[in-house]
């Protein structure tokens, strides 16, 4: 069975610009949830969708945002770019909501904003 | 407010000894943890889930325990490898959060 893959792998944006980011999860897994690692503030939790619906929220500005897909794909949205959203960006599905069962990480997307 | 503490930060130790990784959290309330293994500049390789029920889980070389009333877990890496160098993640699941609260980690390097 095919893990998780997520595209790009790597970025370079300039400030200002905006940047989509897509996660595919393992085949009928239904959970896709966005994290956020920097040096500074290690794992962060972004959002989570489940059945094409936002589940849960972390505390991040409105610039980023994302969706998932009927087939469960998701894709992250990040606007008006900032230095500071330089990092490595993981997702993770599961089979169900994140709270209860394992969840199985991709190989990030490594965005870097000049 | 779940806080996951990782202790230690790091570790530097000669291949074939018995280590132990420690991980704590302040909220009890959890549905699950899980450790993680992460090389440089990769995703996260899930290694061991504990559901808050359970005590431990082994594999492998692995054994993961799970105080749950003390808020502490412990990842026990027996016979370390160079192999075995990477940095160590614990997270907890559910509770008050529903979703996956990371520890700072603690990067092994286990040298020939």
């Amino acid at each position: 069975k095919a893990g998780v893959t997520q595209t790009p792998r790597y970025l370079i944006k300039t400030r200002g610009q905006q940047v989509t980011l897509s996660c595919s999860p393992i085949s009928g897994h239904r959970s896709v949830s966005w994290y956020q690692q920097t040096p500074g503030q290690g794992l962060q939790f972004l959002f989570e969708y489940f059945s094409e619906t936002q589940r849960n929220k972390g505390n991040f500005p409105g610039r980023f945002s994302g969706r998932q897909f009927s087939n469960s794909r998701s894709e992250m949205n990040v606007s008006t770019l900032e230095l500071g959203d330089s990092a490595l960006y993981l997702c993770a599905s599961s089979p169900g909501a994140s709270g209860i069962y394992e969840q199985f990480f991709g190989p990030g997307t490594r965005l870097t904003v000049l | 407010k779940q806080e996951v503490t990782q202790i230690p930060a790091a570790l530097s130790v000669p291949e074939g000894e018995n280590l132990v990784l420690n991980c704590s959290f302040t909220d009890s309330a959890i549905y699950n943890l899980q450790w993680f293994r992460q090389d440089p500049g990769k995703g996260l390789t899930s290694l061991l889930l504990i559901q808050s029920s359970q005590r431990e889980q082994t594999s492998g070389r692995l054994n993961a325990s799970l105080d749950k009333s003390s808020g502490r877990s412990t990842l026990y890496i027996a016979a370390s490898q160079p192999g075995d160098s990477a940095t160590y993640l614990c997270a907890v699941n559910g509770g008050n959060t529903d979703k996956l609260i990371f520890g700072t980690g603690t990067r092994l390097q286990v040298f020939p």
